[in-house]
């Protein structure tokens, strides 16, 4: 079936410094992928909407200049953190939709980012 | 707006119990409702779906049906096993194609 790749799968750096996460479609063209967030016992948050070749849709709230979503390809997604700080410590998600119906919803296996 | 309201866990039970996690929701319109599963260490999968009222999704032996009426989607499943230990999240899927998730609950099954 329908496989994303995310990686990386844990990441720790530096307050100020930028951190990249790559998201992959393996087997299909994704032309949508949705960037998401969760924070210790809370919901999975949409930050941004990304098609492939246009700007993304960010949501409400979300920062614009601070969380870049690049989606250059139809296989590859990136979300750039940029001058982390420690409140931006979470756990990110995409996914990618697999097919012409609503349903078909892959999910990339989360990356846990820790600000020091 | 759109919310997902699911019981917090953990759910902790013995092999071979029931297994009831609560999901109610708020949304507009006639959402799709879903179960997704995510296993230690792994993203989340789709674990079943339902599209319309009074439909019921299954697999792997969970089941659970859309009810308008009582806006919920409760997941069950007759007899756990230890392998079914994992964090399940309800969701909502709006005409607009965005998912609103629940918080997740996780599922403790011990031997």
């Amino acid at each position: 079936g329908a496989v994303v790749s995310q990686h990386p799968s844990w990441v720790i750096c530096k307050s100020g410094t930028s951190v990249k996460i790559e998201c992959r479609s393996l087997d299909f063209q994704a032309t949508t992928m949705f960037w998401y967030r969760q924070f210790p016992k809370q919901s999975l948050m949409l930050m941004a909407t990304s098609n492939e070749g246009s700007k993304a849709t960010y949501e409400q709230g979300v920062e614009k200049d601070k969380f870049l979503i690049n989606h250059a390809s139809l296989t590859l997604s990136t979300l750039t953190v940029t001058s982390a700080h420690p409140e931006d410590s979470s756990f990110y998600i995409c996914s990618a939709r697999t097919g012409a119906t609503n349903y078909g919803y892959t999910f990339g296996s989360g990356t846990r980012l820790t600000v020091v | 707006g759109n919310s997902v309201t699911q019981m917090e866990g953990p759910v902790t039970l013995s092999e071979e119990a029931f297994l009831t996690i609560n999901c109610t929701y708020t949304a507009t319109g006639y959402p799709s409702l879903f179960w997704y599963v995510q296993y230690p260490g792994e993203g989340l999968q789709l674990l079943l779906k339902a599209t319309k009222a009074d439909d019921k999704g299954s697999n792997k032996g969970f089941e659970a049906t859309y009810r308008k009426e009582t806006t919920s989607f409760h997941l069950e499943k007759g007899s756990v096993q230890v392998s079914d230990s994992a964090v399940y999240f309800c969701a909502l899927r709006s005409e607009y194609s965005t998912l609103t998730f629940g918080k997740g609950t996780m599922l403790l099954v011990s031997p």
